[in-house]
């Protein structure tokens, strides 16, 4: 069956350090993965966007990597600060989906002081 | 910020009742979407448009209804709710769909079932 999955733990890390998400998938085809920012109670804000044939894609403090032999996609957020907080979501395009958006369920992100 | 009101933005009903969200965008953009948005199975596409009288099923459209007769409107309608439509639910909408499409998203409309 198709997946696309996140790590639902929520994630907790320290003012400073760089977080890391991780978005997964399984029987995709993905032509490119977008990143979106939610926070509680607003809609999702998109934040990246990153093709099949693109390695990395860099955004002031962020970065989105993709294997698409792995079927995996990192997105990191460097020197975080607890603005950062919030819940990001993972999204594919994919051919077989009639390019129609996937979104995984998200991870929340909760960077202390 | 990209130029789209959802109405109502809260709203309690009862379950039989017929419900009909708005979605407002001022941008002209092509492609319109109804997701709703559920603890544990985060967001999922319930019908979207791809022009006016254009629209077609998403994965989770059964019982839910939508209509685009404007560019600028697309109004998604539970004919009878029930309780497993309790959700919130976002408007969202792009310029192009697929390769160019990133989408900018309402602010949300939380339906609430009794």
């Amino acid at each position: 069956s198709q997946k696309i999955e996140q790590n639902s733990e929520a994630l907790n890390i320290q003012e400073g350090k760089t977080a890391t998400l991780t978005c997964n998938y399984t029987n995709y085809s993905p032509a490119y993965l977008q990143w979106y920012r939610q926070d509680p109670g607003r809609g999702p804000v998109f934040l990246l966007l990153i093709r099949e044939n693109e390695k990395e894609k860099r955004k002031e403090r962020l970065k989105v990597t993709f294997d698409t032999t792995l079927k995996q996609s990192l997105f990191h957020i460097t020197a975080s600060q607890p603005a950062d907080s919030a819940t990001y979501l993972c999204a594919l395009d994919s051919y077989n989906q009639g390019g129609k958006l996937i979104f995984g369920q998200g991870t929340e992100l909760s960077v202390k002081p | 910020d990209a130029g789209i009101t959802q109405s109502p933005r809260h709203k309690v009903t009862e379950t039989g009742t017929p419900v009909t969200l708005r979605c407002h965008q001022t941008e002209n953009h092509r492609y319109m979407y109804w997701y709703r948005q559920d603890p544990g199975h985060g967001l999922r596409l319930i019908h979207y448009s791809y022009g006016v009288k254009d629209t077609d099923k998403g994965e989770v459209s059964d019982g839910y209804s939508v209509s685009r007769s404007k560019t600028e409107d697309f109004l998604l309608t539970l004919e009878s709710a029930t309780s497993s439509q309790t959700s919130v639910y976002f408007c969202a909408i792009s310029e192009g769909q697929g390769h160019t499409g990133e989408l900018f998203f309402g602010e949300g409309s939380r339906l609430t079932v009794l």
